[in-house]
């Protein structure tokens, strides 16, 4: 039972170029989280969605970031025009339901150069 | 409180000591908070999800209560091993659908 996959694991982009991280949620888990761990910080919640809809995107800055998770596929978590401030550490997780523990995968790192 | 609160920031413990760590969230409009133990160069695990004011989970040497009318929970770590170090992160998730973070506690236990 493979556990959360997120792709790729490292990811170099210019700056202005475009950064799409895709993430695969656990077997049988429809909620899926996109979180952000910026150098020297913490864990920020960026959006949450479950099949085909987005819940919550409170965390997730206004322009340049979307998020979506069709029917069938995994996860995107897509950057355009990326600036330096953007290089962090991207995890995605996925539960059964919003109360069930989160299941996180190892991560993206981007870096913008 | 409006956003998740851990304290302290850091810990160092000698192996065998006991220790306990707080997290501190909005008391209004809870739905669950969750415990995860995050180690170095890995992803978060999960530890335990509470929903249920005066809820008490316990995992091996690891436990947690949790009092949602006052908005605090507990995590406490009896014997602390070498292997316990790592950065413990509450999150709090509220009935419209968010989902908070707080800035965890990192744990150094030194042998």
């Amino acid at each position: 039972n493979a556990g959360v996959m997120q792709n790729p694991r490292h990811l170099v982009r210019r700056r202005g170029q475009e950064a799409r991280l895709r993430c695969s949620p656990m077997k049988g888990h429809s909620h899926v989280y996109w979180y952000r761990q910026l150098p020297e910080e913490g864990l920020k919640f960026m959006v949450y969605l479950q099949k085909e809809n987005i819940i919550d995107e409170s965390g997730m800055p206004k322009e340049r970031f979307s998020a979506e998770f069709p029917k069938e596929g995994p996860s995107i978590l897509r950057i355009q025009q990326v600036v330096r401030g953007d290089s962090a550490a991207y995890f995605c997780a996925s539960s059964p339901g919003l109360s069930q523990p989160q299941h996180f995968g190892d991560g993206t790192r981007l870096s913008i150069l | 409180i409006l956003n998740v609160e851990q304290s302290p920031q850091s810990l160092h413990v000698q192996e065998g000591d006991s220790t306990n760590f707080t997290c501190s969230f909005p008391s209004s409009n809870f739905y669950a908070l969750h415990w995860y133990r995050w180690e170095t160069a890995k992803s978060p695990e999960a530890l335990f999800v509470m929903t249920l004011n005066g809820d008490e989970k316990k995992k091996g040497r690891i436990s947690a209560t949790l009092n949602t009318k006052e908005g605090y929970s507990y995590l406490y770590i009896k014997g602390s091993q070498p292997e316990d170090s790592a950065t413990y992160l509450c999150a709090f998730s509220g009935g419209n659908n968010d989902m908070r973070f707080g800035a965890g506690t990192r744990l150094t236990v030194k042998p």
